[in-house]
């Protein structure tokens, strides 16, 4: 059974650094991963797809690797702004199937 | 930017009661999925739904729940008799082909309390 960890489970940083959230995934066989965004109480919303073949994604300021034949993903943040405060969602899709295991989260607090 | 958009957006059930709870996939997409999150707790999967059957569930989606899609548009979760433990946030997500290819797009979720 596919399990997501997400390290660290929490992260404050002050504004304008760069930073770095770890995603690892215990079964390598998966079709694509997909970093979300939750603001408190709300809905996902999507920021970057990797497919399975795939080594990296850039959107922006968001930067997606995938190092699949390991298990891990990383999402960087670059010139983080307290906009950027939310919790970071990681969730793969499994070659057996088409829905998403999730992991716990990092909740993110970047300080003004 | 088409969207996936759900409603109630809060839904307060006595136990025992049945709910529904509704959902508008983005219209061009064929995949249809029901998650939940406890509050506190990890997003789960409960059920996938393609050309009007389900394709996938989780040990969650026992027979207390279903899924239908009654017309072109509309997705539905059905609770037939609520329990405390079914409070938690449930989101609909949508996706334009099979899911491991193409981004899943989610809605903004209802969050369901059941006294």
């Amino acid at each position: 059974k596919q399990e997501v960890t997400q390290i660290p489970a929490a992260l404050s940083v002050p504004e304008g650094e760069n930073l770095v959230l770890n995603c690892s995934f215990t079964d390598s066989a998966i079709y694509n991963l997909q970093w979300f965004r939750q603001d408190p109480g709300k809905g996902l919303t999507s920021l970057l797809l990797i497919q399975s073949s795939q080594r990296e994604q850039t959107s922006g300021r968001l930067n997606a690797s995938l190092d699949k034949s390991s298990g891990r993903s990383t999402l960087y943040i670059a010139a983080s702004q307290p906009g950027d405060s939310a919790t970071y969602l990681c969730a793969v899709v499994n070659n057996a199937g088409n829905m998403l295991t999730f992991g716990g989260g990092t909740r993110l607090m970047v300080k003004p | 930017e088409p969207e996936v958009t759900q409603t109630p957006s809060h839904q307060v059930t006595q136990m025992g009661q049945e709910v529904i709870l509704r959902c508008v996939p983005i219209s061009n997409h064929l995949y249809f999925y029901w998650y939940r999150q406890i509050l506190g707790q990890k997003v789960e999967f409960l059920v996938s739904f393609y050309n009007n059957e389900i394709s996938e569930k989780s040990e969650i989606f026992d027979d207390q729940f279903s899924v239908e899609r009654p017309d072109g548009s509309n997705f539905t979760l059905k609770i037939r008799s609520t329990k405390l433990e079914d409070s938690a946030m449930y989101f609909c997500a949508s996706t334009r082909t099979s899911g491991g290819y193409n981004e899943q797009f989610f809605g903004p979720g209802t969050r369901l309390t059941v006294l």
